[in-house]
């Protein structure tokens, strides 16, 4: 089975400072691990995606996060948060074949404060 | 532009009465899921579509419905909606099931039971 673990339900940066959201995930297979930004009232919309390949994963809108299998984590990070960054973020976690659903976590939010 | 359309954004239906929420997609994708996403929660997997061949979560309520009649539209009916029906509900569409699969999201439609 898989689950995600989102460390902090709600994270605070001034414009301008890094972002980091953390996220831990446990898999009984191989998995694959996603990180989905929604602004108010939107859908999903995908930032980045690990599927096996390169440990360090780049995405839209300067993410980027890095799997660490040693530590079971796929945290996101951004080197300096912008106004427009403010949103809920959700790690999920599947595995790499079948049709398995996607497990959420249950979101961060991020604020950016002026 | 839009891949993944969902109408209507906002729906009020009274409790007990019959509703249908649509999604069509211009992506020919295979698989359209429907999610369930309440109030700062996770979104919530109720069943999906990959073709023809309908998948249904263990968990989710034998009021929920949901209907395809051709690959570009998918249908989710609520047969008697009570006040914890009151959410967003979000479709989505992916190529395949695998986890390279990326799912596109829809905007989503809030539903209120009064």
């Amino acid at each position: 089975a898989q689950s995600v673990t989102q460390l902090d339900s709600h994270v605070s940066v001034s414009e301008g400072t890094p972002v980091l959201l953390r996220c831990n995930y446990s898999s009984s297979y191989s998995p694959s691990l996603f990180w989905y930004v929604q602004h108010p009232n939107k859908g999903l919309q995908l930032l980045l995606k690990y599927t096996s390949a390169a440990t360090l994963v780049k995405g839209i809108n300067g993410f980027e996060a890095e799997f660490k299998k040693s530590e079971t984590s796929f945290h996101l990070t951004k080197p300096s948060a912008h106004m427009s960054d403010a949103a809920e973020y959700f790690c999920v976690v599947t595995v790499n074949s079948g049709n398995t659903p996607l497990v959420f976590g249950k979101g961060t939010r991020l604020s950016v404060i002026a | 532009d839009a891949m993944v359309i969902q109408n209507p954004r906002y729906q009020v239906t009274q409790f007990g009465k019959p509703v249908t929420l649509s999604c069509s997609q211009t992506l020919n994708h295979n698989v359209m899921y429907w999610y369930q996403q309440k109030s700062s929660q996770a979104p919530k997997l109720l069943f999906h579509y990959y073709d023809k061949d309908f998948n249904n979560e263990a968990d989710t309520p034998d009021n929920f419905q949901s209907r395809r009649p051709n690959t570009s539209f998918c249908f989710l009916d609520i047969r008697s909606p009570g006040l914890g029906d009151a959410a967003m509900y979000l479709c989505a569409t992916s190529r395949g099931r695998l986890a390279l699969d990326e799912q596109y999201f829809g905007p989503g439609t809030r539903l209120t039971v009064t």
